[in-house]
């Protein structure tokens, strides 16, 4: 099956300092990439999509300054997450939906940012 | 803009139990359902969908699903639970048209009992 990747799968920062994660179809091209967020016990919450060469439709709350997605080509999308604070801490998770498949959606496994 | 109610929070169970989870929607028109599994320390990973066709949908592990439209129901069951189907369960709906983003359920907690 379709492959997505996340890196880093982990990272902890200081606060105030930026952080970039990555998401990347393997073995497709994905002409959307989702972004989501989970907060501990808690259900997926979509914060952005990701169009390749367009510029991301954010959800009703989402500060687009401060979640940075750029969606270079078919197989990356990058969320940058910019001055960080410890309420950004989270469980951030992409998936990618491929230019010419049906409506399935692959996730990575997420990358787990922890702002202290 | 659509939601998705799953009404059991926490189910426990104990091994060679029937499982079935609750999932309820609201959108107007055609929708994508599907049922993902999220295991401990692991991502989510997808055990079944429906796009259209017969409604009850198998999945993986034994696992299947039955899309009943009338009650804009797409509810998960499993004949037999093992200690290894402990795990975070979401239900996922999107519109067939749109942005195609999935909307998930708030998730239920299955804990298996050996």
């Amino acid at each position: 099956g379709a492959v997505v990747s996340q890196h880093p799968s982990w990272v902890i920062c200081k606060s105030g300092t930026s952080v970039k994660i990555e998401c990347r179809s393997l073995d497709f091209q994905a002409t959307t990439m989702f972004w989501y967020r989970q907060f501990p016990k808690q259900s997926l919450m979509l914060m952005a999509t990701s169009n390749e060469g367009s510029k991301a439709t954010y959800e009703q709350g989402v500060e687009k300054d401060k979640f940075l997605i750029n969606h270079a080509s078919l197989t990356l999308s990058t969320l940058t997450v910019t001055s960080a604070h410890p309420e950004d801490s989270s469980f951030y998770i992409c998936s990618a939906r491929s230019a010419g498949g049906n409506n399935e959606q692959f996730f990575g496994p997420g990358t787990r940012l922890t702002v202290l | 803009a659509q939601s998705v109610s799953q009404h059991n929070h926490h189910v426990i169970l104990s091994e060679a139990a029937s499982l079935e989870l609750g999932c309820n929607y609201s959108y107007g028109g055609t929708v994508n359902l599907f049922w993902y599994v999220q295991y401990p320390g692991q991502h989510l990973q997808l055990l079944l969908k429906y796009f259209s066709g017969d409604p009850l949908v198998k999945g993986i592990k034994g696992f299947e699903a039955e899309f009943i439209k009338s009650k804009f129901s797409f509810n998960l069951r499993k004949p037999s639970v093992q200690w290894s189907d402990t795990a975070e369960y979401f239900c996922a709906v999107n519109p067939d048209t749109g942005r195609r983003a999935l909307t998930f359920g708030s998730g239920t907690r299955l804990q298996v009992q050996p």
